[in-house]
């Protein structure tokens, strides 16, 4: 499964957008990406994941680089409730596992 | 709907002492079952995964063991704790076969002490 790269925190104002980055520059034809978050000593959650289109769900929007190096999750009104740490991970769909890196860490701010 | 238990949520435990933390699945049939730890509070590792009963690979060596007795139970033993077993243990489920999403349950804090 290909690496992923992102920052380690980023800061966000409530009610903005929260534009989280991720880098996966070795990603392969057939692997998708999937963004998962944790709430501070909670399971991690499952956010949205795509192959090469951009995808919206009620949660979150992923941007998917034309090239497919890189993505960015959108939280389009990010708020109090939104922060956690957020993991970019990039895998085989079909049993492909999780590898979770270290994520970045997103601290919504009132 | 489908949910995850795990028990205990916290537990401290002697260096030497044995461990068994337990992780169930209702509400779905012929799950993928998981368990992760997370140490120092970022980025999770898989230790163990079973795609059936009795079924078990195994990601890192180490000190703990898992069994799936039942479809939907999955155990993670140790018969001998070390300090460098706390952490964050959790447990996660999905549909066999090409799921999208994993879910995870509220996960056992273990403390080795």
């Amino acid at each position: 499964d290909a690496k992923t790269t992102q920052p380690p925190s980023m800061d966000c104002a409530e009610g903005r957008a929260a534009n989280l980055p991720c880098n996966h520059s070795t990603i392969s034809g057939n692997e998708y990406v999937y963004w998962y978050r944790q709430i501070h000593s909670q399971g991690p959650q499952y956010i949205i994941h795509g192959l090469k289109n951009n995808e919206t769900n009620e949660m979150a929007s992923l941007i998917i680089t034309e090239d497919r190096k890189s993505s960015t999750l959108i939280l389009p009104h990010a708020t109090l409730r939104d922060t956690a740490v957020y993991y970019c991970i990039v895998r085989v769909k079909l049993g492909g596992k999780l590898i979770f890196g270290q994520g970045t860490e997103l601290s919504v701010k009132p | 709907s489908q949910t995850i238990h795990q028990w205990p949520a916290t537990l401290v435990q002697p260096v030497g002492s044995p461990l068994s933390l337990e992780c169930t699945v209702e509400g779905t049939s012929n799950p993928n079952l998981y368990w992760y730890r997370q140490a120092a509070g970022r980025g999770l590792q898989l230790l163990f995964y079973s795609v059936g009963i009795g079924q078990i690979s195994s990601e890192v060596p180490q000190n703990l063991s898992a069994s799936r007795p039942q479809d939907r139970q999955f155990i993670l033993s140790s018969k001998k704790l070390l300090l460098s077993d706390s952490g964050f243990y959790l447990c996660a489920w999905s549909v066999r076969q090409g799921a999208d999403e994993q879910y995870f349950g509220p996960g056992t804090r273990l403390t080795v002490t």
